[in-house]
């Protein structure tokens, strides 16, 4: 079965800094991943994702993602964080593209003036 | 185009009393499915579909049903309510044919069980 782990619970970065996002997986073949972000009371929005090809993808709003197979981590990056990224941020696998989607359990991204 | 949309936005039931959660798209997306979000947790699969007429369970379907009489509909069914049912429920849903794999996914229902 597969299963995401993100690690960290809160993120905290000055605007303008970088900032990652940690999330690892666990699937049986190739992996289908995701970020997904979530802004108060709204439903989620896609951001990027990782199917095959280039370990750098890149996304929406500026964040992009770097896919580590050795370490089956799927880091979610921007080089210059801004006041409106904060939000909560998941980490999603699925064994097939679009079924069966399991999320992480999210992380909470705070990004200061 | 509205993309998914889902009623009630609000609901409080006291145990034991069933209610139907709604979800509709009108993108014409063969797959959609049912997730419930909850502190800590992130979020589970409930029920899933891969077209009218087929449905499946996903994690965590116990106490739901549900059915897919149209592509555009995919209702979730409390059968009897119970505290532990007390979460936001969101629904997605996504092409099967394409490489886009992207979820779109509805503004949620907050439910509250007492």
């Amino acid at each position: 079965a597969q299963s995401v782990a993100q690690p960290e619970d809160q993120v905290n970065v000055a605007e303008g800094n970088p900032l990652t996002v940690k999330c690892t997986y666990s699937v049986s073949g190739n992996p289908y991943l995701f970020w997904y972000v979530q802004y108060p009371n709204r439903g989620l929005q896609f951001l990027l994702k990782y199917i095959t090809g280039d370990n750098l993808v890149k996304g929406s709003y500026g964040f992009e993602a770097e896919f580590n197979k050795s370490q089956t981590s799927f880091h979610l990056k921007k080089p210059s964080a801004l006041v409106s990224d904060s939000a909560l941020y998941f980490c999603a696998v699925s064994p097939t593209g679009f079924q069966k989607l399991v999320f992480g359990t999210g992380t909470r991204l705070l990004v200061s003036p | 185009n509205a993309g998914v949309t889902q009623t009630p936005k609000f609901q409080v039931l006291k145990t034991g009393q069933s209610m139907t959660l709604q979800c509709a798209q009108d993108m014409n997306h063969e797959y959609m499915s049912w997730y419930r979000q909850d502190p800590g947790m992130g979020l589970r699969l409930i029920h899933y579909s891969v077209g009218a007429g087929i449905t499946d369970q996903g994690e965590v379907p116990n106490g739901y049903n549900v059915s897919r009489s149209t592509t555009e509909d995919f209702p979730l069914r409390l059968l009897s309510a119970a505290p532990s049912q007390t979460s936001v429920y969101f629904c997605a849903s996504s092409y099967t044919g394409s490489s886009s794999y992207e979820q779109y996914f509805g503004p949620g229902t907050r439910l509250t069980v007492t």
